[in-house]
């Protein structure tokens, strides 16, 4: 079972490029998520997807658009990369049985850096 | 708006008992969540309160107060691998969670 599975795993791009980065889950779960973290910080979400079907923007949408394929994918594109997009990227998942509590399932994490 | 408010960095030693406190300003919410990462991994969910009061997991639990806009996160018998980042955050509508900026902690021999 290899829960929630992000590529890629580092990245370098430069200023104006653009990029997705792939996530999916294997859990069946509804709702799938994209956070980033910069140093020092929590995570502050990007956009989010309540269930297939559907998408909506978090706090810090500004720069990226996501589309979410199927119930197991949830990809996150950079259009034209900005080195205020260098940080951690992390997909989460939330398994319908956890609702009431939050609990997210999270993968690896996507490190970025733009230069 | 939502805040969270958490010490950036708490340290104690091997074997003790610390407190990490969590302190928010929102206008509604359904609970308060506690989270781990440890450098460069991601982060994996401890413990949440729906209600007031005291959870208790193993050697973590975790308080919520409402009336008092304040939660903790309390770890016993610390172990050296318990040093890592933890994050309170609150749950929203939609599932959404709102994090704190995170407390270090570093634990001692």
């Amino acid at each position: 079972n290899a829960g929630v599975t992000q590529t890629p795993k580092f990245q370098v791009l430069k200023t104006g490029q653009s990029m997705t980065l792939q996530c999916a889950q294997d859990m069946n779960h509804n709702s799938m998520y994209w956070y980033r973290q910069d140093p020092g910080m929590g995570l502050r979400l990007i956009y989010y997807s309540a269930s297939e079907g559907t998408t909506d923007k978090g706090e810090v949408p500004n720069g990226y658009n996501v589309s979410r394929l199927n119930k197991r994918e949830f990809s996150l594109r950079l259009e034209s990369a900005a080195p205020s997009q260098t940080s951690v990227y992390f997909c989460a998942s939330l398994p319908r049985g956890t609702e009431n509590t939050g609990e997210l399932f999270f993968g690896e994490g996507s490190r970025l850096t733009v230069l | 708006g939502q805040s969270l408010e958490q010490p950036s960095e708490v340290t104690a030693v091997e074997g003790a008992i610390v407190q990490i406190n969590c302190t928010y300003q929102t206008s509604g919410f359904y609970g308060l969540s506690w989270y781990q990462q440890h450098d460069g991994g991601a982060p994996t969910f401890l413990s949440y309160n729906a209600l007031d009061g005291l959870e208790e997991t193993g050697r973590f639990s975790s308080f919520l107060s409402r009336s008092d806009s304040y939660g903790y996160l309390l770890l016993q018998e610390l172990q050296m691998k318990d040093s890592a980042s933890y994050f309170c955050a609150l749950r929203g509508s939609n599932y959404q969670l709102i994090w704190g900026a995170g407390t270090k902690l570093i634990i001692k021999p």
